[in-house]
């Protein structure tokens, strides 16, 4: 089945430094991912939308010059915090919407662990 | 509109036991339900689906009924056990416009105990 990759699983970082998370789709290409931020016992709240070869769409009250997204091809999508502070915590999960499949079908990255200090 | 209802928040059952989890959504243009389960510190997983075109679909012990009329779903865990013990996500999504993206539950822990 469709896998995606998600790198690092889990980041440390100093405030006010930049933090990058990759996306991958291992086999299968991947037009659109979702990028969401989950915090503890809470539900998936989306953040973007990345298509591939364009600008992303974020979701409202979502800073796009904070969360920088970037689909260069259609294995691989990356988000970039920039300049972290620890509200910025948070388990930040990717989806991957293929070629082929459902509208909504999706399948979904482990997850990465940002932990700003 | 677009908002998915999920309930219970939580939920313990016991190991043999029946889980049932339940949603309710909105947006008549939603035309896709997927169920995700969710390990701490893990990305949720697809669990089961169902399209508005059926009122049950089973897949081992996970069953999806719904009704389109009253526009509920539900998640049904037969013969629960202990390694089902995880969070739940019930989604919606449709094609077109504002449904073309996956809306979640609120989620459901789930239980299950010796």
């Amino acid at each position: 089945g469709a896998v995606v990759s998600q790198h690092p699983s889990r980041v440390i970082c100093k405030s006010g430094t930049s933090v990058k998370i990759e996306c991958r789709s291992l086999d299968f290409q991947a037009t659109t991912m979702f990028w969401y931020r989950q915090f503890p016992k809470k539900s998936l709240m989306l953040m973007a939308t990345s298509n591939e070869g364009s600008k992303a769409t974020y979701e409202q009250g979502v800073e796009k010059d904070k969360f920088l997204i970037n689909h260069a091809s259609l294995t691989l999508s990356t988000l970039t915090v920039t300049s972290a502070h620890p509200e910025d915590s948070s388990f930040y999960i990717c989806s991957a919407r293929g070629p082929g499949s459902g509208a909504n079908v999706l399948t979904f990255g482990a997850g990465s662990r940002l932990t700003v200090l | 509109q677009q908002q998915v209802k999920q309930s219970p928040q939580s939920l313990i059952v016991q190991k043999g036991g029946i889980s049932i989890i339940n949603c309710a959504y909105e947006n008549t243009a939603f035309d896709y339900f997927p169920w995700y389960q969710q390990f701490p510190g893990k990305g949720p997983a697809l669990l089961i689906a169902i399209r508005p075109d059926v009122s049950e679909k089973k897949e081992g012990r996970f069953t999806i009924s719904f009704n389109k009329s009253a526009k509920q779903f539900s998640l049904h865990i037969m013969d629960s056990q202990p390694g089902d013990s995880a969070t739940y996500f019930c989604a919606a999504g449709g094609n077109t416009g504002t449904a073309s993206k996956l809306t979640f539950g609120t989620g459901t822990r789930l239980q299950v105990t010796l």
